[in-house]
C-alpha cells in the first residue's frame, strides 16, 4: 500500500521566514498531489492541488513542487505569519478508477512573532 | 453555501455500544467519504459513497460500515465500540468521486469526537 512521509512532527520558524514541509511517498506513482491545513478540532481544509505533469503550483504565499523522480513534494509559505500555525497534511491518489486519498500524518508548523 | 456538516460534535460511549454518525454534505456534491483520525495513525479512509453506492473500501473490520441516502446525506456505523475506536471521525465530500480525472479535492466537516469508556 502507499507509504507517505512528511518530513518531521513538528516545524518552528520564526515569522517573516519561508517554512518548508515535505511530503514524501513510496510505492505507487501518484497521479496527482493535495496538500491540507488543519486546525486544532477542525477537520482539514483543502489548500492546493498539483498533478504529476505539473512542476510547481502557486496561490499567493503558497508554493507546491512535485518531483516524481524523488518521490516528493515540497510546501512553501513565504513571509510566513502566526496565522499560518496549524498541522498541514499530504494526500496522495493514484488517479485510478476507484481512487482513494492516502494521507501522510501531517507537519505540526508554529511560527513565532 | 453551507459547509459539510457532521453530527453529533462529541459522543461517548460505552465499550459494547453501538454507534451511528451522521454526514451533510455540500448541497450538490453526491460523493461522500469518511475518515478516522488518531493520534497514532493520522487519517485513515475508512470507505467512500457515490450515489448511494459504496465505491471504495478502506482496511477496517466489517464492525464498520456506512450508507448513503437519495440526498447524499451519509450515515457510518460502528458496532460492538472498543476503546480502540475512540477517534476523530471526519467526513468530506466531492461533486465527484475520488480518482480518475477528476482530481477532486476533498471538503471536510469538522468531525464527530467519539470516545470510548
Amino acid at each position: 500500500s502507499q507509504k507517505i512521509e512528511q518530513n518531521s512532527e513538528a516545524l518552528n520558524i520564526q515569522e517573516g521566514k519561508t517554512a518548508t514541509l515535505t511530503c514524501n511517498y513510496t510505492n505507487y506513482s501518484p497521479a496527482y498531489l493535495q496538500w491540507y491545513r488543519q486546525d486544532p478540532g477542525r477537520g482539514p481544509v483543502f489548500l492546493l492541488l498539483i498533478r504529476e505533469n505539473e512542476k510547481e503550483k502557486r496561490k499567493e504565499r503558497l508554493k507546491v513542487t512535485f518531483d516524481t523522480t524523488l518521490k516528493q513534494s515540497l510546501f512553501h509559505i513565504t513571509a510566513s505569519q502566526p496565522a499560518d500555525s496549524a498541522t498541514y497534511l499530504c494526500a496522495l491518489d493514484r488517479g485510478s478508477t476507484l481512487g482513494r486519498l492516502y494521507f501522510g500524518r501531517g507537519t505540526q508548523l508554529t511560527v513565532w512573532p | 453555501k453551507a459547509g459539510v456538516t457532521q453530527t453529533p460534535r462529541y459522543l461517548i460511549k460505552t465499550r459494547g455500544q453501538q454507534v451511528t454518525l451522521s454526514c451533510s454534505p455540500i448541497s450538490g456534491h453526491r460523493s461522500v467519504s469518511w475518515y478516522q483520525q488518531t493520534p497514532g495513525q493520522g487519517l485513515q479512509f475508512l470507505f467512500e459513497y457515490f450515489s448511494e453506492t459504496q465505491r471504495n473500501k478502506g482496511n477496517f473490520p466489517g464492525r464498520f460500515s456506512g450508507r448513503q441516502f437519495s440526498n447524499s446525506r451519509s450515515e457510518m456505523n460502528v458496532s460492538t465500540l472498543e476503546l480502540g475506536d475512540s477517534a476523530l471521525y471526519l467526513c468530506a465530500s466531492s461533486l465527484e468521486p475520488t480518482g480518475g480525472v477528476s482530481n477532486q479535492p476533498q471538503h471536510f466537516g469538522d468531525g464527530t469526537r467519539l470516545s470510548i469508556l
